[in-house]
């Protein structure tokens, strides 16, 4: 069964550009999560998507959105860049529940890095 | 928000050790989850832990959930180098997703 899968591996830009990362959930499962990871921290919360609906969002600015499509995939957008947003930005989906408590499958990660 | 407390947020230890870490809330929880993430990897689910006061053992490693439902602690007995990663708890309390803590980085000295 393939797992969590997300592109692309590595993004560079540079500041004020937009941003757009890519992630396939695993097949059955409806939820979506988006996570930050700055250098050497710990997983900031950023979106939550389940049947196509956006669930949930993390304490993050409006520059910071998404959507999810019909085949449960998921697009995060990243709008006017700025130095601070560089990091790994992790997708995570699980089976949705409905209330977003369920295991969660996490995918290889995108890195970005804003210049 | 939730909120959780995970402590400490390095350990370093010789190989052969023992290693716990700890997760603390100021609210009730109504399960528990933890991580593990190897270095330039992804955080891989180890365990999910939903009664008051249970012990769940995975080999090496041992899971408990306070009997408050407001803490947990993951042990690992005599510490190898595979064990060397981030260790994340993942708490909720009611019709939230998942909030995880900052992690404890273990490093493992051979």
């Amino acid at each position: 069964e393939a797992g969590v899968t997300q592109s692309p591996t590595h993004l560079i830009k540079t500041r004020g550009q937009q941003a757009t990362l890519r992630c396939s959930p695993i097949s059955g499962h409806t939820s979506v999560y988006w996570y930050q990871q700055a250098l050497g921290l710990g997983l900031q919360f950023l979106l939550w998507y389940d049947e196509g609906e956006e669930r949930n969002r993390g304490n993050f600015p409006p520059r910071f959105s998404g959507r999810q499509f019909p085949n449960y995939s998921s697009e995060l957008n990243v709008n006017a860049l700025e130095l601070e947003d560089s990091a790994l930005y992790l997708c995570a989906s699980s089976l949705g529940t409905g209330v977003g408590q369920e295991t969660q499958y996490f995918g290889p990660g995108t890195r970005l890095l804003v210049l | 928000g939730q909120q959780v407390m995970q402590i400490p947020q390095y350990q370093h230890v010789q190989e052969g050790e023992d290693f716990t870490t700890y997760c603390n809330s100021s609210t009730t929880l109504s399960n528990i989850q933890w991580y593990k993430q190897r270095p330039g990897g992804h955080p891989v689910f180890l365990i999910q832990l939903v009664k008051s006061g249970e012990v769940k053992k995975q080999k090496r490693l041992t899971f408990q959930f306070g009997e408050a439902k407001k803490n947990s602690s993951l042990h690992i007995t005599a510490t190898q180098t595979t064990d060397v990663g981030t260790y994340f708890c993942a708490v909720n309390s009611g019709n939230t997703p998942l909030v995880f803590g900052k992690g404890t980085r273990l490093s493992v000295i051979a």
